[in-house]
C-alpha cells in the first residue's frame, strides 16, 4: 500500500535558518504529491503541491521539488521566520481511485525561535 | 481557498454517551467528505470516505457500527461516536473536496474528544 515517511521531530531553529524537512514515499502508479502546514489550534492548510515528476511546488518561500527516481518530496525553505511554527505534513493522493485519497505522514514539528 | 467549518471544536463527554461532529463546506458543494483521526505524535488516519447520498466506505479496522457518518446533503457530513469510552478521544479531522478529479481538499479545524 502507499505510505509516507517523514522526517521526525521536533525540528528547532532560529530564526533566517534554511530548513528542510525529508519526506519519502512509496505508491503504485503515480501519485499526486502534497505538504499541508497545520498552526496551533488549527485545522490543516495546503501549503504546496506537485503532481507530477519533476514538478516544483512553491508557495510563502517554501519549495518542494517531485523526484520520482528517489521518491522524495523534501520540502525546503532558505529564511525561517517565527511565524513559520506549526506542524507539516507531507501526503500523497492515490491516484487509482475517483475519490484521491489523501495518504500522510506522521508530521514535523516545527519551531522557529526569534 | 474554500472554507470547511467543523464543529464543536472541542467537546467532552462522560463514556457510554454519543456524540455528532459535524462538518460543513460553507461556500462549494462537497460531493466528497472524508474523516479522519489524528492520534498524538501520530499521522493522520483516514477513518471514512463518505459520498453524498451514498453510504460512507469505511477503512479497514475502523468499526462502522461505532463511527456512525451522514453525507445527505453537499454541505453537511456528521460524524457520531456511538456509545463512547475513552480510547475514542482523539482529535477528528474531516475534509471536504469539490468533483471526483484531482481536486483540493479543504480541512476542517477539528474536534478534540474527551471522553471521561
Amino acid at each position: 500500500g502507499n505510505s509516507v515517511t517523514q522526517m521526525e521531530g521536533p525540528v528547532t531553529l532560529s530564526e533566517e535558518a534554511f530548513l528542510t524537512i525529508n519526506c519519502t514515499y512509496t505508491a503504485t502508479g503515480y501519485p499526486s504529491l502534497f505538504w499541508y502546514v497545520q498552526y496551533p489550534g488549527e485545522g490543516l492548510q495546503l501549503l504546496l503541491k506537485a503532481t507530477k515528476a519533476d514538478d516544483k511546488g512553491s508557495n510563502k518561500g517554501f519549495e518542494a521539488t517531485y523526484r520520482k527516481e528517489t521518491t522524495s518530496f523534501h520540502l525546503e525553505k532558505g529564511s525561517v521566520q517565527v511565524s513559520d511554527s506549526a506542524v507539516y505534513f507531507c501526503a500523497l493522493s492515490d491516484p487509482g481511485g475517483s475519490n484521491y485519497k489523501l495518504t500522510f505522514g506522521k508530521g514535523t514539528l516545527l519551531t522557529v525561535n526569534p | 481557498g474554500a472554507v470547511v467549518s467543523q464543529h464543536p471544536s472541542r467537546v467532552i463527554c462522560k463514556s457510554g454517551t454519543s456524540v455528532k461532529i459535524e462538518c460543513r463546506s460553507l461556500d462549494f458543494q462537497a460531493t466528497t467528505m472524508f474523516w479522519y483521526r489524528q492520534f498524538p505524535k501520530k499521522s493522520l488516519m483516514l477513518m471514512a470516505t463518505s459520498n453524498e447520498g451514498s453510504k460512507a466506505t469505511y477503512e479497514q479496522g475502523v468499526e462502522k457500527d461505532k463511527f456512525l457518518i451522514n453525507h445527505a446533503s453537499l454541505t453537511l457530513s456528521t460524524l457520531t461516536v456511538t456509545s463512547a469510552h475513552p480510547e475514542d478521544s482523539s482529535f477528528y479531522i474531516c475534509s471536504a473536496k469539490a468533483g471526483t478529479a484531482n481536486t483540493e481538499a479543504f480541512f476542517g479545524q477539528g474536534t478534540r474528544l474527551t471522553v471521561v
